[in-house]
């Protein structure tokens, strides 16, 4: 079985331009997370998503970035326009059912975002 | 609020050697207790797990114990190999069911020939 897949894997950007990032989940995984991982920190929640709906997007900076699921399956997170500090790693996860807990979080290899 | 301390690295060590990588937390009630390793290149795995207190983890010769009395989850191997080189993170969510995860800042561990 195929696991979370997120592309690119690497993004050099100059800053003020825009980005996007996309993810497939595990076939069949209902709930979808983005999380972004600084350098040297660990993961922190972005935006999660039961099928194609935002269920908690209360850490998301919604001034720039902006995430989508439109058919519940597979998932896109933009920033516009990226700034400096947005370099970090952008995760994706998945988890097989809306009341999953923690351990059933399955991550992507995630995409490792520039900004110059 | 929920937080994560787990030791700095980076962690070098010979193949064979015992490793202790201590983890510390903050949180109310009774959370769940996870290690996670990210080998290079990939995303994050699930090593080994937690849910109340005195329970053990183990997973590949890992294991951790949740210590309540000292809100710790030490993640403990008798003898490590070159294929655990990766970097290991704590993490805890507020409990049974809850998706949350809080997590440490990760140490990397390179285990040398």
């Amino acid at each position: 079985e195929a696991g979370v897949v997120q592309s690119p894997r690497y993004k050099i950007i100059e800053k003020k331009q825009p980005v996007a990032f996309w993810c497939n989940p595990i076939s069949g995984h209902n709930t979808l997370y983005w999380y972004l991982q600084n350098l040297g920190q660990g993961p922190e929640l972005l935006i999660r998503y039961e099928n194609e709906e935002a269920v908690d997007d209360s850490q998301l900076p919604k001034d720039r970035f902006s995430a989508e699921r439109l058919k519940g399956v597979d998932s896109t997170l933009k920033i516009q326009p990226a700034e400096l500090g947005d370099s970090a790693v952008y995760l994706c996860a998945s988890s097989p059912r809306t009341s999953g807990g923690a351990d059933e979080q399955f991550f992507g290899p995630g995409t490792r975002l520039t900004v110059l | 609020g929920n937080s994560v301390t787990q030791m700095e690295g980076p962690v070098t060590l010979s193949e064979e050697a015992f490793l202790t990588i201590n983890c510390t937390y903050t949180a109310t009630g009774y959370p769940s207790l996870f290690w996670y390793v990210q080998y290079p290149g990939e995303g994050l795995q699930l090593l080994l797990k937690a849910t109340k207190a005195d329970d053990k983890g183990s997973n590949k010769g890992f294991e951790a114990t949740y210590r309540k009395e000292t809100t710790s989850f030490h993640l403990e191997k008798g003898s490590v190999q070159v294929s655990d080189s990766a970097v290991y993170f704590c993490a805890l969510s507020s409990g049974a069911g809850s998706y949350q995860l809080t997590f440490g800042k990760g140490t990397k561990l390179s285990v040398i020939p």
